[in-house]
């Protein structure tokens, strides 16, 4: 699976979006760019995959780069309640379901 | 639909017993994961299981760590001789057991301190 990277920690000010950056500059083409978070010590939380369409459901928004080599999740109006720890994972298939990789991910703060 | 199940929340242990964490998956999903998370350190993949079948324990220590899915009830994560190491938290997380989907649904955790 390709590896990612992300930035360590990012800031936002509540109500406005938040925009999460994640490379993956080796990723190939079966892979799917996973994310979830972790809210302060609770069990990690799906939000949101995609192959190479942009995706959008009512937790977030993915962007995926046309090369695929880097993607972006937005949160479009972040509130205090999204402070956590964001993980961008890609993952290809290989027959079955699989474990997932955390990285470090990013730490987002939302300000009031 | 209730969410993933852990039991206990928290557990405490004191040096060389044994710890039983359990983990009721989703209704409807037949794959189940358990990670680790160790104090200030990131989420660690140990075993997957389907019912009855263990597919993958490539992050389980060689020693002192089961896990098990049994046809009927929960998925056990026993660990013997519990050692100050241990004390973490234990993750458990379910899939459905269909189609093509890496959306893993996690469970509250199971806090685990050996003293």
């Amino acid at each position: 699976d390709a590896k990612t990277t992300q930035p360590p920690s990012m800031d936002c000010a509540e109500g406005r979006a938040a925009n999460l950056p994640c490379n993956h500059s080796t990723i190939s083409g079966n892979e799917y760019v996973y994310w979830y978070r972790q809210i302060h010590s609770q069990g990690p939380q799906y939000i949101i995959h995609g192959l190479k369409n942009n995706e959008t459901n009512e937790m977030a928004s993915l962007i995926i780069t046309e090369d695929r080599k880097s993607s972006t999740l937005i949160l479009p109006h972040a509130t205090l309640r999204d402070t956590a720890v964001y993980y961008c994972i890609v993952l290809g298939y290989r027959g079955s379901a699989r474990q997932l990789t955390f990285g470090s991910g990013t730490q987002l703060t939302v300000l009031p | 639909n209730a969410g993933v199940m852990q039991n206990p929340r928290h557990l405490v242990r004191r040096r060389g017993q044994e710890a039983r964490l359990r983990c009721s998956p989703m209704k409807g999903h037949s794959h189940v994961y358990w990670y680790r998370q160790l104090p200030e350190e990131g989420l660690k993949f140990m075993v997957y299981l389907q019912k009855e079948n263990i597919i993958d324990e490539s992050g389980m220590p060689k020693e002192r760590f089961s896990a098990e899915f049994p046809k009927e009830g929960p998925s056990i994560l026993r660990i013997q001789q519990v050692v100050r190491g241990d004390s973490a938290a234990y993750f458990c997380a379910s899939s459905p057991g269909q189609g093509f989907s890496y959306e893993q649904y996690f469970g509250p955790g199971t806090r685990l301190t050996v003293t």
